[in-house]
C-alpha cells in the first residue's frame, strides 16, 4: 500500500498569512493526488485534484503543486473560513490512502 | 445538484451486523465509481471500499476484507455497505463519495455514524 505523510501535523497562523502544507507519498504517484478540507462535524470538501487542479467553486487562494512523491498545498492569504484540517490523498492505486491531516488554527 | 444521503448507521453490539445505504441523486449514478470512506472519532479519513460503475469490480481495505461487502443498485441509484463481525475499531462516521476518473472524489455525503459497543 502507498503510505502518505503530511507536515506539519498542525500549525497556527493569522488571517492574511501564506500557509504551505507538504504531503509525501511512499512511492511515485505521478499526479494522482487530491487535497480535502474538513471542518469539525462536517463532511470533507474536495479542494484540489490531479495535484494542481481546483474543483469548481474553490477560491483561487488555494493552489497545489508537485508530482511524483512530493506535493504541496498553499493558501496564499488565509481567510477566517480556512481554519480547518487538510488532508492529502493518493488515488493512483487501491487502496486509496489519506495523509494523517494538518490542522490549521488561529494564532 | 449532486446529493449523496447516507443512512443505516446506529448502535450495534460487537460481532453484530449493519447495512449502510447511500441514496444518490443529481447525476447519472450508473456512470460513476463510488466509494465508502470512514472516520473514527477524533481520527483521520480512511478509505475502506470502492465499486466500479457496473458493480462488477470491488475493492477493499485489508482490515475490512471478508467482513464488509460493497454493492450497488443502479436501478435505484443506491450504494450499499454490508458490515458484519463488527468490532469497536469499526466505530466511525461512514461517508459515501462519488469518484470521477482523473478528478478523484468530487462529492461527499454528510455521513452516518456507526457505533459498536456493548
Amino acid at each position: 500500500d502507498i503510505q502518505m505523510t503530511q507536515s506539519p501535523s498542525s500549525l497556527s497562523a493569522s488571517v492574511g498569512d501564506r500557509v504551505t502544507i507538504t504531503c509525501r507519498a511512499s512511492e511515485g504517484i505521478v499526479n494522482y493526488l487530491a487535497w480535502f478540507q474538513q471542518k469539525p462535524g462536517k463532511a470533507p470538501k474536495s479542494l484540489i485534484y490531479a495535484a494542481s487542479s481546483l474543483h469548481s467553486g474553490v477560491p483561487s487562494r488555494f493552489s497545489g503543486s508537485g508530482g511524483g512523491t512530493h506535493f504541496t498545498l498553499t493558501i496564499s492569504s488565509l481567510q477566517p473560513e480556512d481554519f480547518a484540517t487538510y488532508y492529502c490523498q493518493q488515488y493512483k492505486s487501491y487502496p486509496f490512502t489519506f495523509g494523517p491531516g494538518t490542522k490549521v488554527d488561529i494564532k | 445538484e449532486v446529493q449523496l444521503l447516507e443512512s443505516g448507521g446506529g448502535l450495534v453490539q460487537p460481532g453484530g451486523s449493519l447495512r449502510l445505504s447511500c441514496a444518490a441523486s443529481g447525476f447519472t449514478f450508473r456512470n460513476y465509481v463510488m466509494s465508502w470512506v470512514r472516520q473514527a472519532p477524533g481520527k483521520g479519513l480512511e478509505w475502506i471500499s470502492g465499486i466500479s460503475e457496473s458493480g462488477g469490480n470491488t475493492y477493499y481495505l485489508d482490515s475490512v476484507k471478508g467482513r464488509f461487502t460493497i454493492s450497488r443498485d443502479n436501478s435505484k441509484n443506491t450504494l450499499f455497505l454490508q458490515m458484519t463481525s463488527l468490532t469497536a475499531e469499526d466505530t466511525a462516521v461512514y461517508y459515501c463519495a462519488k469518484f470521477v476518473w482523473g478528478e478523484d472524489f468530487d462529492h461527499w455525503g454528510q455521513g452516518t455514524l456507526v457505533a459498536v459497543s456493548s
